[in-house]
């Protein structure tokens, strides 16, 4: 496809429950990157990855958080055990070179939502 | 901890207005800089981005920014706003934390 996308756009699930949002990044791009925008803020970094390689999951806040991209292309942030606190919108961006400082191409987001 | 200042949450201009959009941040080494729009309904995408050489950039639709680095800001300005400019607006940075860094985001609503 011609964007990043993302799936579902919209999850609603219930404290406790798993869930798991998918990245699909432009092709070719070897960088991947999962954001939190919580309501009112700016997205917040957490997690990095070159091709399949996590280089960086700093800012992923529990470890309920889990990230993957086993084949180097589509991607997928998984919660377990989701709370109120995680209802936020999840961003993915990718980027066509290695590295952090290359210009990131943002999906449109799942806004999750916990009940 | 590096931080991005946007100190402007909501600005109301009329058409034709100039816009000036503040954004500062709190880290004084090599830094590249971004500003990314979000138009209703739409993804985010780069406006603009400073990276090295002339600190006066210019990105999409008109827009160009200013990297004063005695500052630490990088302003986005436009001269003559556009209805179709309303959207929310974020600087970003770049720096020692190895990651990008958002500043809260500006909401811009501009009326015919």
């Amino acid at each position: 496809g011609a964007g990043v996308s993302q799936s579902p756009r919209y999850k609603v699930a219930k404290r406790g429950q798993d869930v798991a949002l998918r990245c699909d990044p432009i092709s070719g791009h070897v960088s991947l990157f999962w954001y939190q925008q919580a309501l009112g803020q700016g997205p917040e970094f957490l997690t990095y990855f070159q091709n399949e390689a996590q280089l960086d999951k700093s800012g992923l806040p529990s470890d309920r958080f889990f990230a993957e991209r086993p084949e180097g292309s589509v991607s997928t942030l998984k919660i377990q055990r989701t709370q109120q606190e995680d209802s936020a919108v999840y961003l993915c961006a990718t980027s066509y070179q290695r590295g952090r400082t290359d210009t990131q191409y943002f999906g449109p987001g799942t806004r999750l939502t916990v009940l | 901890a590096q931080s991005v200042s946007q100190h402007n949450h909501h600005v109301i201009l009329s058409e034709a207005a100039s816009l000036e959009l503040g954004c500062n941040y709190s880290y004084g080494g090599t830094v590249n800089l971004f500003w990314y729009v979000q138009y209703p309904g739409q993804h985010l995408q780069l406006l603009l981005k400073y990276f090295s050489g002339d600190p006066l950039v210019k990105g999409i639709k008109g827009f160009e920014a200013e990297f004063i680095k005695s500052k630490f800001s990088f302003n986005l300005r436009k001269p003559s706003v556009q209805w179709s400019d309303t959207a929310e607006y974020f600087c970003a940075v770049y720096g020692y934390t190895d990651k990008l860094i958002f500043g809260t985001g500006t909401r811009l609503q501009v009326f015919p």
